[in-house]
């Protein structure tokens, strides 16, 4: 089975401009989370979604957004973007309800740089 | 404010040494501890995660050892090979539909030959 999916693999972007990563769960599961990961840190919490419900935020500004789709893939909007923005953007994806749901799994990553 | 401390920064050991890596917490409503492992380039991989009923938990070559007591977790690999070579991390997530991982800062193992 295929794990999480993420695209793309790497992005380059200048202040101000706009960016939509992608995210596809491993199927049969119906939760997904964005985390951002800056080089040397730990990853941070940016969202959570369930069954296309925002179930969790984290202490990131509004110009980022998110969203899932009926066939529980998400997209990871960021608007003008910052310097600061520039990580590692990861999506994880669990099953959404029960024990097995704490047990959360990883795509690659998308890594945005901003120029 | 870091609401999971982890230690040490890096590590290195040599070839079938048992490296130990500690963590800390504060927050009690922390409810599942996980430790994942991530190499440069690649995203976090889940290798071994505990709930505090239990005070112990191996799979494999890595073991978890849990004190509730003191909110304190860690991990030791045993026979550690040059390929567990990567940078280690431990998170806590608090109980309730919300299943945001709170992460440490890292751990980067070397295993030397």
């Amino acid at each position: 089975d295929a794990g999480v999916t993420q695209s793309p693999t790497h992005l380059i972007k200048t202040r101000g401009q706009h960016v939509t990563l992608r995210c596809s769960p491993i199927s049969g599961h119906k939760s997904v989370s964005w985390y951002q990961q800056v080089l040397g840190q730990g990853p941070q919490f940016i969202f959570q979604y369930y069954e296309k419900e925002e179930r969790g935020r984290g202490n990131f500004p509004d110009r980022f957004s998110a969203r899932q789709f009926p066939n529980y893939s998400s997209e990871l909007n960021v608007n003008a973007l910052l310097l600061g923005d520039s990580a590692l953007y990861l999506c994880a994806s669990n099953t959404g309800q029960g024990i097995p749901s704490r047990e959360q799994y990883f795509g690659p990553g998308t890594r945005l740089t901003v120029t | 404010q870091q609401q999971v401390k982890q230690s040490p920064q890096s590590l290195i050991v040599q070839k079938g040494g048992i490296p130990i890596i500690n963590c800390a917490y504060e927050n009690t409503a922390f409810d599942y501890f996980p430790w994942y492992q991530q190499f440069p380039g690649k995203g976090p991989a889940l290798l071994i995660a505990i709930r505090p009923d239990v005070s112990e938990k191996k799979e494999g070559r890595f073991t978890i050892s849990f004190n509730k007591s003191a909110k304190q977790f860690s991990l030791h690999i045993m026979d550690s090979q040059p390929g567990d070579s990567a940078t280690y991390f431990c998170a806590a997530s608090p109980a309730g539909n919300n299943r945001k991982l709170i992460w440490g800062l890292g751990t980067s193992l070397a295993v030397n030959p």
